[in-house]
């Protein structure tokens, strides 16, 4: 049982190139997110989804896109890195419903991106 | 939206020590509160959580957190701390009724010998 998966684990990128984070899980969770740490800010939400074809913006949505095609997968995207996107992204997961009543998250074990 | 704060940046304690972390949050309703565990460059691992009931929770690892709801706040307690214990932890607050996790900026915690 693999948990949750990010790749890659070190990404190195110009102010204006593009790419995607992926994450998967193999936990069959409905709920899937992204957060990212920053210094002295803990985590803030980027985007999440309660299930496929399913998405929902969080407190730092602006310059990521997300989509949710299969349960398994989340990947989030940056069309035009900038310097300010600088940070490390969590990806976690949930089942969306607990018998207690609210989400446990799992965590990956985060992305560090440099946007130079 | 709910939010969290943490009113601690970096604590340090003795080896054997008490410890408690301070959590206060706000949220119109019952919140559910969450303790989670951050080791250098690891992702986040759940310590504890509250959802109903019993205000003082125990969690991994001997640590306990207790809800008092007149304080809005959460607090981390652990009566002896061990080295392996340095790390950073973070109070979070979710919502009822919807899956949105707020995190507070996270405390770092040294210890020493």
């Amino acid at each position: 049982n693999a948990g949750v998966t990010q790749t890659p684990k070190f990404q190195v990128l110009k102010t204006g190139q593009s790419m995607t984070l992926q994450c998967a899980q193999d936990m069959n969770h409905e709920y899937m997110s992204w957060y990212r740490q920053d210094p002295g800010m803990g985590l803030r939400l980027i985007h999440y989804s309660v299930g496929a074809g399913i998405t929902d913006q969080g407190e730092v949505p602006n310059g990521y896109n997300v989509s949710r095609s299969t349960t398994e997968d989340f990947p989030l995207r940056l069309l035009s890195a900038a310097p300010s996107q600088t940070s490390v992204y969590f990806c976690a997961s949930s089942y969306v419903r607990t018998s207690s009543g609210a989400n446990v998250l799992t965590f990956g074990a985060g992305s560090r991106l440099t946007v130079l | 939206a709910q939010s969290v704060t943490q009113p601690d940046i970096h604590i340090t304690v003795s080896e054997g020590a008490s410890l408690e972390l301070r959590c206060n949050y706000s949220y119109g309703a019952t919140p559910y509160l969450f303790w989670y565990v951050q080791s250098p460059g690891q992702g986040l691992q759940l310590l504890l959580k509250y959802f109903s009931g019993d205000t003082l929770v125990q969690g991994i690892k001997g640590f306990e957190a207790e809800f008092k709801r007149s304080q809005s706040s959460f607090n981390l307690r652990k009566p002896s701390v061990h080295w392996s214990d340095a790390a950073e932890y973070f109070c979070a607050v979710g919502a009822v009724g919807n899956n949105d996790m707020r995190f507070g900026a996270g405390t770092r915690l040294t210890v020493k010998p």
